[in-house]
């Protein structure tokens, strides 16, 4: 079956400007979470979704970034006043159910900010 | 210091070597150990999973643990060029997320 998949797949913006990352998980899939992997470095932890609540987003760096999953499928994450250092790769992952640690990652979407 | 530590290489081995990539960890929460395969611009492929402390087999791959050192390990034998990715360790608590390595990229020469 079709894996989880995320879009645009690159996005290069300018200092300042807002952004806009979807990801649309595996069907059937209640669990939906949001990872930041920086150059030469693992993934870090944003924000987990159980179905259309954010059930912990200890892991999001600030106030300008935030994530909704309204109908507990696709979900966004929206960076505003983005900075050079918000430049790196979004995966995002999701699990058949929450509290599990077999999570599936689509392929990222490369952020840039120039 | 990270919870999660792991050498980021790289490493470079002859096809048909035995590759050992490691990690320590220094959170004694950690319940579930993982290995991730990353190919380039691609994301995470869970390799395997082990739980407790010993050996688990997967055909070419077998993960160690070892809990009362905090230290795991990840073999690969008869290595192939297809194997040339960035693995990564990751580690679960039994909560939500997964904490993760720097990741090693390691090369398999023909």
């Amino acid at each position: 079956g079709a894996g989880v998949s995320q879009t645009p797949s690159n996005k290069v913006t300018e200092k300042g400007k807002y952004v806009e990352l979807r990801c649309d998980p595996i069907s059937g899939h209640t669990a939906l979470y949001w990872y930041r992997q920086s150059l030469g470095q693992g993934p870090e932890f944003l924000i987990y979704f159980q179905g259309t609540g954010a059930a912990d987003d200890s892991g999001l760096p600030n106030d300008r970034f935030f994530a909704v999953r309204p109908e507990g499928s696709v979900s966004t994450l929206k960076i505003q006043r983005t900075e050079r250092g918000d430049s790196a790769v979004y995966l995002c992952a999701s699990s058949l159910s929450g509290g599990t640690y077999e999570q599936y990652f689509g392929p990222g979407t490369r952020l840039t900010v120039t | 210091q990270k919870e999660v530590e792991q050498d980021p290489g790289p490493l470079s081995v002859p096809e048909g070597a035995i590759v050992s990539l490691n990690c320590t960890y220094s959170n004694s929460a950690f319940q579930y150990f993982m290995w991730y395969r990353q190919y380039s611009r691609k994301g995470p492929e869970l390799l395997m999973y082990t739980y407790s402390s010993g050996n688990k087999e997967d055909g070419r791959f077998t993960a160690q643990v070892d809990k009362s050192s905090k230290y795991i390990s990840l073999f690969i034998r008869d290595s192939q060029p297809s194997d040339s990715a960035t693995y990564l360790c990751a580690m679960w608590t039994g909560a939500n997320n997964l904490f993760f390595g720097t990741g090693t990229r390691l090369t398999v020469i023909p």
